[in-house]
């Protein structure tokens, strides 16, 4: 069966900091794979997403960036977080070429002090 | 843009009860999904719908997806405490097409 990684689950980081969080998914090749922010317990944005090694749309201008060094994994960093970085940020994965659902993972939660 | 509505933000009903919510949206949808948030987790799907008219159940929960592609909706029956949570409705325009989520709803049930 699939499963997906995500960590840290939280994480406190100082304005100015650098920012790496991971996700990996197993049991499944060739995913599309998501970043979403959630900020204050409501609304899921989208800020990367990817349909293959190397391939990322961004959706938003904003601090961050996404990479995609390896099939099943999705690496989202900031060379400097700002305080309006701060929320909860769940990566997700789905099958390529399916009009199927997205599975999340539990989420990091990133508070920039 | 695509966007889908979800209204009202916050929802409270006594437990028992039913409960509607509704997704709307402007764009055509070819796959509509609803999700459930718990308090600090991931949203976790309950019910995946991939053709117009459809009718889906999972226990207590019955979803459909429009006629016209462009709304969908999710009944709970009976409402139980462990309810609670946030309501996310999600639509896909193509297979590796974005997922596009509403705003969610909270839903608070009263013992």
């Amino acid at each position: 069966s699939q499963t997906i990684h995500q960590w840290p689950a939280t994480l406190v980081q100082p304005v100015g900091s650098p920012l790496s969080l991971e996700c990996t998914v197993e049991g499944t090749s060739n995913p599309n794979l998501y970043w979403y922010r959630q900020a204050a317990g409501r609304g899921l944005q989208l800020l990367f997403y990817s349909v293959g090694i190397g391939q990322i749309s961004s959706e938003v201008p904003q601090n961050l960036s996404a990479s995609r060094p390896q099939d099943r994994q999705f690496i989202l960093s900031s060379k400097k977080l700002l305080l309006s970085d701060s929320g909860f940020y769940l990566c997700a994965w789905s099958l390529r070429d399916r009009l199927t659902e997205a599975f999340f993972g539990q989420g990091t939660r990133l508070t920039v002090v | 843009g695509q966007q889908l509505n979800q209204s009202p933000q916050s929802m409270f009903i006594q437990e028992g009860e039913d409960v509607s919510m509704n997704c709307t949206s402007s764009s055509i949808f070819n796959t509509w999904l609803w999700y459930k948030q718990d308090p600090g987790e991931g949203p976790v799907l309950l019910i995946a719908l991939y053709k117009a008219g459809e009718l889906t159940s999972n226990g207590r929960l019955t979803a459909q997806f429009g006629i016209t592609r462009k709304d969908s909706f999710l009944n709970i029956s009976a409402s139980i405490p462990s309810d609670v949570g946030i309501y996310f409705c999600a639509g896909r325009i193509g297979a590796n097409s974005k997922l596009t989520f509403g705003k969610g709803i909270t839903l608070s049930v009263r013992p």
